[in-house]
């Protein structure tokens, strides 16, 4: 399964645009790229999924380069209550799919 | 849109008994879910593979005869820990996603469990 390697933490304020990269080098042919976020003693919400180029939903935009090694979660305008940590997964899109957590990014939004 | 629930949201027991979680998906059918267990500021580690109508495959490290898992139903996936132990208090979380192709996987609100 790949591994995912994002920065640990990230700071930001209020109603700025944030962007946390995911690294996944070996990712395989058949897997999606998906994004989650976790409150504190909460389980993962989803927040978009993609597998290649661009994908915008009503929260976030998710960009993928063309080799698909990496890619990009666009949170525009983000707010106190978006502090969180955030996972980037990558994984066949099947009901079987393994869901591997790496070690996800804790942004922490700041008046 | 789908929902996965677990029950009950956060339990106590004592050293050495034993206790059930429940995972179920609310409007769909799931042949296979997932445990996971979360341990505080770290990320969530899978457990195993539960299978409806078959064994479930545990990860490796993780102890089958310890965390034994039932996936009697399309919608129900039980976890039990078995002789719990102080160092088994973590928050366990499941997941199921709908057979729809591109369906995205949903969690469970997660359980809490605490031995004293």
């Amino acid at each position: 399964l790949a591994k995912t390697t994002q920065p640990i933490s990230m700071d930001s304020y209020e109603g700025q645009e944030v962007n946390i990269t995911c690294s996944h080098n070996n990712i395989a042919t058949n897997d999606y790229i998906t994004w989650y976020q976790q409150f504190p003693s909460q389980g993962p919400r989803f927040i978009i999924q993609g597998y290649k180029t661009k994908v915008t939903n009503e929260v976030a935009s998710l960009f993928i380069p063309a080799d698909r090694k990496s890619s990009t979660l666009s949170l525009p305008r983000v707010s106190l209550s978006d502090t969180a940590v955030y996972y980037c997964l990558v994984g066949a899109n099947n009901q079987g799919g393994k869901l591997i957590f790496g070690q996800g990014t804790e942004l922490s939004v700041k008046p | 849109g789908a929902v996965v629930s677990q029950h009950p949201s956060r339990v106590i027991c004592k050293s050495g008994t034993s206790v059930k979680i429940e995972c179920r998906s609310l409007d769909f059918q799931a042949t296979t879910m997932f445990w996971y267990r979360q341990f505080p500021k770290q990320s969530l580690m899978l457990m195993a593979t539960s299978n409806e109508g078959s064994k479930a495959t545990y990860e490796q490290g993780v102890e089958k005869d310890k965390f034994l898992i039932n996936h009697a139903s399309l919608t129900l996936s039980t976890l039990t820990v078995t002789s719990a132990h102080p160092e088994d208090s973590s928050f366990y979380i499941c997941s199921a996603r709908p057979p729809e192709e591109g369906s995205e996987a949903f969690f469970g609100q997660g359980t809490r469990l605490t031995v004293v």
